[in-house]
């Protein structure tokens, strides 16, 4: 199976903060990475596909870049709504597997 | 229109079998490039995908629970089904099923269910 690791685990932020989330692969999942953003007591929506195409409806303050192995997803500039849990997903192949998730915090 | 729904038991108890259904509405079960995936997740803990069940019927499962998981599909009736043996209270989660869409690729779930929280106690 394909290990996805994402770093840190939990990040604490002002309004306005960039912020940037890693991902790592076990191996090369060419861009084959999805973004979710997940707020408590919800379902996950997805906010990227292929590492770095922006799902519609999306705000253009989230990208997405990286291939092979390292992932990053950044918030440009953090508003309210985006306090949430992250998490990235390999779409390589099966087993699907998911990061642990990166809790996005009011500092 | 897209919606997927869980449904089934709130509370089970250690070793039963957990059976629960997702219905979808505004895609059909059949349609090329559409799968549904089961994912769980326990109180405070990350996602975890369990199974998948594609268009033309080929299934998927998580390696380490393939021994207790049986996903199915009743097209007519728009639902999947997942059943998950011997539960145990570990199994205490948030189950939701999400729609797969296969593209040229890219590959993603783009639309999930509310979840159906599951709790496994005696």
């Amino acid at each position: 199976d394909i290990q996805m690791t994402q770093s840190p685990s939990s990040v604490s932020a002002s309004l306005g903060d960039r912020v940037t989330i890693t991902c790592r692969a076990s191996q090369d999942i060419n861009i084959w990475l999805a973004w979710y953003q997940q707020k408590p007591g919800k379902a996950p929506k997805l906010l990227i596909s292929a590492a770095s195409s922006l799902q519609s409806g999306v705000p253009s303050r989230f990208s997405g870049s990286g291939s092979g192995t390292d992932f990053t997803l950044t918030i440009s500039t953090l508003q309210p709504e985006d306090f949430a849990t992250y998490y990235c997903q390999q779409a390589n192949s099966f087993p699907i597997t998911f990061g642990g998730g990166s809790k996005v915090e009011i500092k | 229109q897209v919606t997927l729904k869980e449904s089934g038991p709130v509370l089970v108890k250690p070793t039963e079998t957990l059976t629960l259904t997702c219905t979808v509405s505004g895609f059909s079960l059949s349609s090329a490039r559409m799968g549904v995936s089961w994912i769980r997740q326990p109180p405070g803990k990350a996602l975890e995908w369990l199974a998948h069940i594609s268009s033309n019927d080929e299934k998927s499962y998580s390696t380490s629970l393939k021994n207790r998981l049986t996903i199915s599909k009743a097209t007519s009736k728009s639902q999947v089904v997942l059943a998950m043996t011997n539960m145990d209270p570990v199994d205490t989660a948030t189950y939701y099923c999400a729609r797969w869409f296969s593209g040229s690729p890219p590959d993603y779930f783009d639309y999930w269910g509310q979840g159906t929280l599951v709790t496994v106690s005696s």
